[in-house]
């Protein structure tokens, strides 16, 4: 059972195209993050939001509560974006995440 | 920009044998936790650590491991008897404060295999 789940697994996208990463949870949460995880396995947090949105450079994300699911946003993405992205919940009860699964993001030059 | 650091970077070790994963959180943070993430798969959460005592704990998180802060830097995670299955990339962060909205900041994790 995943209590995060993620799609799509794998994205491909040109230079310059807009991506949309999205997650959806299952379990009671008081935030939730976004985190990137760099080919060599490397993690770096990005996000945490436990409402509304927001922006950092070309990221974007964004969360509706009520419907758990959050997104992220890329825009004029570049092949440096290439990694995997992680949503992560934080729970209401307890100081852990639940990972999902991660996109595996590739763009081409 | 301060950094959590990991060692070593790569472990391979017996099946049997005990292993310590050692950790250096960054300096003014209280909140330790030590992640898994077996290949190919998610990233797990094993623990939590403050003030020098478990926070929280994974179902993953059995009598084989357990953490340590042996002195005022060092953060350790030791499996005692090591399985085929615990051959994954452990990571190491540390936060501040504890909370959702906390940043947590990785280190670059050890790669154990146990053969």
């Amino acid at each position: 059972k995943n209590e995060v789940e993620q799609s799509p697994q794998n994205l491909t996208a040109q230079e310059g195209e807009f991506i949309t990463i999205n997650c959806s949870y299952s379990v009671g949460i008081s935030a939730l993050h976004w985190l990137q995880q760099h080919p060599g396995g490397g993690i770096v947090s990005l996000f945490m939001l436990s409402s509304g949105k927001k922006k950092h450079g070309r990221l974007i994300a964004t969360i509706n509560i009520q419907e758990k699911h959050s997104s992220l946003h890329i825009t004029a993405s570049h092949p440096r974006d290439s990694a995997v992205y992680i949503c992560a919940g934080w729970t209401n009860t307890g100081n852990q995440f639940y990972f999902g699964t991660g996109t595996s993001l590739t763009v081409i030059p | 920009e301060p950094e959590v650091t990991q060692t070593p970077s790569h472990q391979v070790t017996q099946m049997g044998q005990e292993v310590i994963l050692r950790c250096v959180p960054i300096s003014n943070h209280l909140y330790f936790y030590w992640y898994r993430q077996i290949l190919g798969q998610k990233v797990e959460f094993l623990v939590s650590f403050y003030n020098n005592e478990i926070s929280e704990k994974s179902e993953i998180f059995d009598d084989q491991f357990s953490v340590e802060r042996p002195d005022g830097s060092n953060f350790t995670l030791k499996i005692r008897s090591t399985k085929l299955e615990d051959s994954a990339m452990y990571f190491c962060a540390s936060s501040v404060n504890r909370g959702s909205q906390e940043t947590q900041y990785f280190g670059p994790g050890t790669r154990l295999l146990v053969l």
